[in-house]
């Protein structure tokens, strides 16, 4: 089945630095790259994703990329703030069964 | 709009023991999923549905956990003769059918066996 591997699991920025998150994945048949955002004692929740058929989507500070011939794909997130301090977690859905696979987390920490 | 409804929060057991979480989706999302959330790991597919049909159950440890959604709606997670090993949160997501629809997750049922 799809493995997905989040590479870094704690990531230390400053404020108004950029953060970049990276993550692989095993399944080529997999076409749907979400990621979703925990905070302290919360659920997950959405906060951006990318499809197969680009390479690049952006969403105000949030950029994706992916690779799919490196079967690679990252979020990068510029100009922190420390509300952005959370786990970030990457996940892969395979296109023949919609299961969403995760990956362990990231967590970021924004420093003042 | 209500979001996934999760109950109860929090669960403390002794080994052996069972439990019953219960989960109610966003009106309309015809797809259920449950996640088994280990401390400091992401969530892993344990079962999921679309309507009242099991989608995929192969990671769910069949001799202890079971997962119904009898009318498409609501559904119950139980877990017979808990083990340590099993402690974890227990994590609802809902979401429209089909791949690339966002999964909504609830607050999670928070389970320790002791």
């Amino acid at each position: 089945g799809e493995k997905v591997e989040q590479h870094q699991s704690t990531l230390s920025v400053r404020e108004g630095d950029s953060a970049v998150i990276n993550c692989t994945y095993t399944d080529t048949a997999s076409s749907y790259f979400p990621w979703y955002k925990q905070e302290a004692g919360k659920s997950l929740h959405f906060v951006i994703d990318i499809r197969s058929n680009v390479d690049r989507k952006q969403s105000q500070r949030l950029t994706v990329l992916l690779d799919k011939k490196a079967k690679r794909f990252s979020l990068h997130i510029t100009a922190t703030q420390p509300e952005d301090s959370a786990i970030y977690f990457c996940a892969a859905s395979n296109t023949n069964t919609g299961k969403l696979t995760f990956g362990d987390g990231t967590v970021l920490t924004v420093k003042p | 709009e209500a979001g996934v409804t999760q109950s109860p929060r929090y669960a403390v057991l002794q080994e052996g023991q069972a439990v019953s979480f219960w989960c109610d989706p966003i009106s309309g999302h015809d797809t259920l999923y449950w996640y088994q959330q280990p401390r400091d790991q992401g969530p892993q597919l344990l079962v999921y549905f679309r309507d009242e049909a099991v989608i995929d159950n192969s990671q769910l440890p069949s001799d202890r956990f079971s997962a119904v959604r009898p009318k498409g709606t609501n559904s119950t997670l139980k877990i017979q003769s808990a083990k340590q090993g099993d402690t974890a949160t227990y994590l609802c997501a809902s979401s429209l059918t089909g791949v690339g629809n966002t999964l909504y997750f609830g607050e999670g049922s928070r389970l320790i066996v002791v």
